[in-house]
């Protein structure tokens, strides 16, 4: 199985940081990486797929780069409604793993 | 808009059955492959079982082959998970989840929760 891993675990952030989470995988997965969004009490929300791709409705403070094993999430100006915590997600063998999320909160 | 409801979720004593139900509504269910992914605060989220548009493949996370079966009816735009064999570890919110571009898991249901426990 791929295992994943994120950093940092957990974050504080202000309204209008820049915040940045990394993902790492234990073998090339070339861009098949996805994030997501959780808030809490709720389901995961699709943020990015395919690495870099936006999903629709999505806004455009996010992006998402990266392929192979390293990858990036990146909130320009983070914004009230985006303290959540965040997983990526490798789709690219079966099983499909997840990592162990990282929590945004207020600094 | 979208929706996917997950039913059947509660208490069961070790050893014991459920079958979860997902009812589809918004999108066109027959065109997607659909998942059940599971969440815990322990072991966070995980990929269960898989199935393809037309039910002909099936796809199992090891900890639950030969006691999962997933299943669908297109006719009714439903998917399933009947639970055999349960045990204190498959205790957890069970999502409903079809799958998008690329492997992606792209529409999500609001989760239910399966308990087991004597």
């Amino acid at each position: 199985d791929i295992q994943m891993t994120q950093s940092p675990s957990s974050l504080s952030a202000s309204v209008g940081d820049r915040v940045t989470i990394t993902c790492r995988t234990s073998q090339s997965i070339s861009s098949y990486l996805n994030w997501y969004q959780q808030k809490p009490g709720k389901a995961p929300k699709l943020l990015i797929c395919a690495a870099s791709s936006l999903q629709s409705g999505v806004p455009s403070r996010f992006s998402g780069s990266g392929s192979g094993t390293d990858f990036t999430l990146t909130i320009n100006s983070l914004q009230p409604e985006d303290f959540a915590t965040y997983y990526c997600q490798q789709s690219y063998s079966t099983p499909v793993t997840f990592g162990p999320g990282t929590k945004v909160d207020i600094k | 808009e979208v929706q996917l409801v997950e039913s059947g979720g509660g208490l069961v004593q070790p050893g014991g059955s459920l079958r979860l139900s997902c009812a589809a509504s918004g999108f066109t269910f027959s065109n997607y492959w659909m998942s059940w992914v599971r969440q815990t605060p322990g072991k966070g989220l995980e990929w269960v079982a898989s199935i393809k548009q037309d039910g002909s493949e099936e796809y199992y996370v090891d900890s639950v082959k030969g006691r999962f079966t997933i299943s669908r009816d297109n006719a009714k735009n439903s998917l399933y998970v009947q639970m055999n064999s349960l045990r204190a570890e498959d205790t957890a919110v069970y999502y409903c989840v079809a799958i998008g571009r690329l492997r992606s898991f792209e529409f999500w249901g609001q989760g239910t929760l399966v308990t087991v426990s004597s």
